[in-house]
């Protein structure tokens, strides 16, 4: 049972916006704490995405993008490729025991 | 180019001490986080810990009596031992680097496999 609670899975149609929801609570992004976001390819580690709720590192296109409010935090993609099929993880910190860093479940993106 | 490499035994038997290494190459380990991440098979991250340059620790609460991280800057690798495994901690586990403690991990090993079986 993940911290942060992710759909398991979201569809487009390539060229579709799709967004990807991660929920929290009052410890994590609730709390103001920043989220972060991984794009998985099959086969290979988690590569980041969006970090700090909405910046995109270098190399990263700009048709992603993250948003944060409240308890929640997205991810949205836009022009859907063929090559943004993937498992998306979100990541934030929560306060609880002392405080440490958590993750969402994973979100499995099909592009149709 | 910063790189990770983890490495270490790939079985290990119910109720011994799991222990990798990371290796990194490319920079230096002062004032970086470095963490440890792991993964079930089909299943999401799990964050397990992360140790600072200085050799400050952070754990999972829910493996917290179980783990150590240490680290040795002067021969850029950091460690893991995680102890009385059981088949639960069978996953692919990654190293990664927090590049200022904000829980983001911007550079990643490709992950090592371990078994968990007598």
């Amino acid at each position: 049972q993940s911290v942060l609670t992710q759909p398991p899975s979201v569809s487009g149609a390539p060229g579709q916006r799709v967004t990807i929801s991660c929920t929290g609570s009052s410890s994590n992004i609730g709390a103001g704490y920043d989220v972060h976001w991984y794009q998985q390819l099959p086969g290979t580690a988690p590569k980041l995405l969006i970090y700090d709720n909405i910046n995109r590192p270098s190399g990263i296109p700009d048709r992603f993008s993250g948003s944060r409010s409240g308890t929640s935090a997205s991810l949205a993609i836009t022009g859907l490729q063929a090559e943004d099929e993937a498992d998306y993880h979100c990541q934030s910190y929560d306060s609880r025991l002392g405080g440490f860093v958590v993750f969402g479940g994973g979100t499995k993106l099909a592009v149709l | 180019q910063v790189q990770l490499q983890e490495s270490g035994p790939g079985l290990v038997k119910p109720s011994e001490t799991l222990s990798l290494t990371c290796t990194v190459s490319g920079g230096s380990m002062s004032d970086y986080y470095w963490t440890w991440i792991r993964q079930p098979a089909g299943k999401g991250l799990e964050w397990i810990g992360r140790i600072y340059s200085s050799g400050d620790t952070n754990y999972n609460p829910s493996l917290k009596s179980r783990v150590t991280m240490s680290l040795d800057t002067s021969k850029n690798h950091f460690s893991l031992r995680l102890t009385s495994v059981t088949a639960a901690d069978a996953a692919l586990y990654y190293c990664a680097r927090d590049p200022d403690g904000s829980g983001y991990d911007d550079y990643w090993g490709q992950g090592t496999l371990v078994t968990v079986s007598s």
